[in-house]
């Protein structure tokens, strides 16, 4: 079956700019996760999303990171004004069960800002 | 506060010999813990999970770990590598009272023929 997606995979981003990551997770699955991983580093937790709700954010870095999921299956995370720091890996991941159980991730999105 | 500490930055190892990858965690509580795989340009997969029960936790592709409580290790192992299992593991422990998963830095698998 169809594992976890996100898009682009790529993504180049002039100082300043504004961008918006996507992670399609797998159907049905309530939790939603989203990592930063820098060059050389373990994932960094971001945020949390059961269903449509946003029950833990304590690892967005700063307010120029936002993340949303309206209905309970596609999430964005957008970042506002990016600054180099940002640049890293974005990893997505997914689970059928609220709470700490295995994920499923995505392959990534690099974000390089310039 | 928990973390989890892995020994060992890069393990560089020839074909058909044995590896353990270290993993060390500090928690004042039960835990969970998990070893996930990453192989280039794709994103984690789990290996294996301990979650109660026996200590010695069977998973894909040949390997397992033990959880040794008293040394809050959860180590990695396989008696035999292959070329194929070059990749970065992570060592994970999720955080209690929330909802994050700690990854520990990593340690890159070099197999070498």
């Amino acid at each position: 079956g169809a594992g976890v997606s996100q898009s682009p995979r790529y993504k180049v981003a002039k100082r300043g700019q504004d961008v918006a990551l996507r992670c399609d997770p797998i159907s049905g699955h309530v939790s939603l996760f989203w990592y930063q991983q820098a060059l050389g580093q373990g994932p960094e937790f971001l945020t949390y999303f059961q269903n449509e709700a946003q029950l833990d954010k304590s690892g967005l870095p700063s307010d120029r990171f936002f993340a949303e999921r309206p209905e309970g299956s596609v999430s964005t995370l957008k970042i506002q004004r990016t600054q180099q720091e940002d640049s890293a890996v974005y990893l997505c991941a997914s689970s059928s069960h609220p709470g700490l159980y295995e994920q499923y991730f995505g392959p990534g999105t690099r974000l390089t800002v310039t | 506060a928990q973390s989890v500490t892995q020994l060992d930055s890069q393990v560089p190892v020839f074909e058909e010999a044995p590896v353990e990858l270290r993993c060390n965690y500090s928690s004042s509580v039960s835990v969970y813990l998990f070893w996930y795989v990453q192989y280039p340009n794709q994103g984690l997969q789990l290996l294996l999970k301990y979650l109660s029960g026996s200590t010695l936790v069977k998973g894909i592709n040949g390997f397992e770990a033990e959880f040794n409580k008293s040394q809050t290790s959860f180590h990695l192992r396989k008696p035999s590598v292959h070329i194929s299992d070059t990749a970065e593991y992570f060592c994970a422990v999720p955080h209690t009272g929330g909802f994050k998963t700690i990854f520990g830095a990593g340690t890159r698998l070099f197999v070498k023929a």
